[in-house]
């Protein structure tokens, strides 16, 4: 009964090097959010996107992040010349598009510590 | 747009007080309201829903209930432990909208 998997659960880069976050979606889930934590703060919605598309990106920043869920394997959650601020738990949730309630499963997350 | 208001936590409580944690909205249509739950480092459990006015969510002893009126959905326990100790989420969801997320109110009980 796989979950929402993300990996790396901890990705250590330096200033001005990519990261890049992983997202598998539950079996039969074709719908991925990707949220970012930052510490003591709650969760901002940062892209939305279904398989090959990107449906809602109103939360990502306009330069060096990018975000792709191609037909197949995992959703990617890019960030080229990271910084110190892109520290950060980055969540990914899934569902299927088609429960009434709208509910997310989320992973456990991967944190990025930037130095 | 959506907006989600919680009370600043964060909460400190001895076992076995009883728990309030208010959640107000403001949304477009009729959204399902949710309470996640996260446990330190992990990431995020529904806990409870509620997808209609007066609907009344609950799970392992908490409770929330749907409150048009007042745009509302106030999680609340009647004894808490100390295994509730967590960061409580409030969210919601228009009908293909994303979920939108309070700031989280962190709860802390005390044996």
């Amino acid at each position: 009964n796989a979950g929402v998997m993300q990996n790396p659960r901890h990705l250590v880069r330096r200033r001005g090097q990519e990261a890049r976050l992983r997202c598998s979606p539950m079996k039969g889930h074709s719908h991925v959010y990707w949220y970012r934590q930052l510490p003591e703060e709650g969760l901002k919605f940062m892209v939305y996107l279904q398989k090959e598309n990107i449906i809602d990106e109103s939360g990502m920043p306009k330069e060096r992040f990018s975000a792709e869920f191609p037909k197949e394997g995992p959703s990617i959650l890019r960030i080229q010349q990271v910084v110190r601020g892109d520290s950060a738990a980055y969540f990914c949730a899934s569902s299927s598009g088609q429960e009434a309630t709208g509910e997310l499963f989320f992973g456990e997350g991967s944190r990025l510590t930037v130095l | 747009g959506n907006s989600v208001t919680q009370m600043e936590g964060p909460v400190t409580l001895s076992e076995e007080a009883f728990l309030t944690i208010n959640c107000t909205y403001t949304a477009t249509g009729y959204p399902s309201l949710f309470w996640y739950v996260q446990y330190p480092g992990e990431g995020l459990q529904l806990l409870l829903k509620a997808t209609k006015a007066d609907d009344k969510g609950s799970n392992k002893g908490f409770e929330a209930t749907y409150r048009k009126e007042t745009t509302s959905f106030h999680l609340e326990k009647g004894s808490v432990q100390v295994s509730d100790s967590a960061v409580y989420f409030c969210a919601l969801k228009s009908s293909g909208d994303k979920l939108t997320f309070g700031t989280g109110t962190r709860l802390a009980v005390r044996p």
